[in-house]
């Protein structure tokens, strides 16, 4: 079945880079997702990556695909204390094309330390 | 452009009650979906509406119910609530849904007493 897997929790010091690491399962998702929700908010979509793609860039950002493994990473750079947040793994899970279901990993806390 | 809104931000209900909760897409976002979110379930799929019709429903009683409107502005409705109902509700849109990215709100969050 469908399944979405994280760690729970990674500590880093303010400047160090975090790298936050998912495994999913399902061979055919379209597109793999991170968002990060911060207290008492919604979630924000960070990124995403083609399944097509290896790896993909943006600013601080860097997400890496191993399509063979099933493995996706999340580097942030120059890591802040404003980074301290959860971050959510997805991947889509398409039912003929028509739709866009997510399924969701179970979230890392990010603890940033000054 | 103006993200996704949902309405209202917290309410408190009691058991055996209902409740609408409501969502106005991105402006041109045809898609709308709506997931749960628990500490012990996590993010769950609920349903996802794209021009007024449901596309595809998750794991839920038929307490959970929704709908589109022609603006693409979507509603969630829940009867007879239970304690277990309690969560934060987010909703999400899209362009088209299908291989686009679902930008979400802030959610609403729910409590049942």
């Amino acid at each position: 079945g469908e399944d979405v897997e994280q760690s729970l929790f990674l500590s880093v010091r303010e400047g160090d880079s975090s790298v936050i690491n998912c495994t999913y399962t399902d061979s055919s998702s379209t597109y793999l997702y991170w968002y990060k929700q911060e207290p008492g908010a919604g979630l924000q979509l960070l990124t995403y990556i083609f399944s097509n793609m290896d790896m993909k860039q943006d600013q601080r950002l860097t997400v890496l695909l191993n399509k063979k493994d099933k493995h996706l990473s999340l580097r942030i750079a120059d890591t802040q204390t404003g980074d301290s947040a959860i971050y959510f793994c997805a991947e889509s899970s398409n039912y003929g094309g028509a739709t866009n279901k997510l399924i969701f990993g179970t979230g890392t806390l990010l603890a940033v330390q000054p | 452009k103006a993200g996704v809104t949902q309405t209202p931000r917290y309410l408190i209900k009691t058991r055996g009650q209902q409740v609408t909760l409501s969502c106005s897409p991105i402006s041109g976002h045809r898609s709308v979906s709506w997931y749960q979110q628990t500490p012990g379930q996590g993010l769950q799929f609920l349903f996802e509406y794209f021009s007024e019709t449901q596309r595809n429903k998750g794991n839920f009683p038929g307490r959970f119910s929704g709908r589109q409107f022609s603006n693409s502005r979507s509603e969630m409705n829940v009867s007879t609530l239970e304690l277990g109902d309690s969560a934060l509700y987010l909703c999400a849109s899209s362009f088209n849904g299908a291989n686009s990215p679902l930008h979400f709100g802030n959610g609403t969050r729910l409590t049942v007493t």
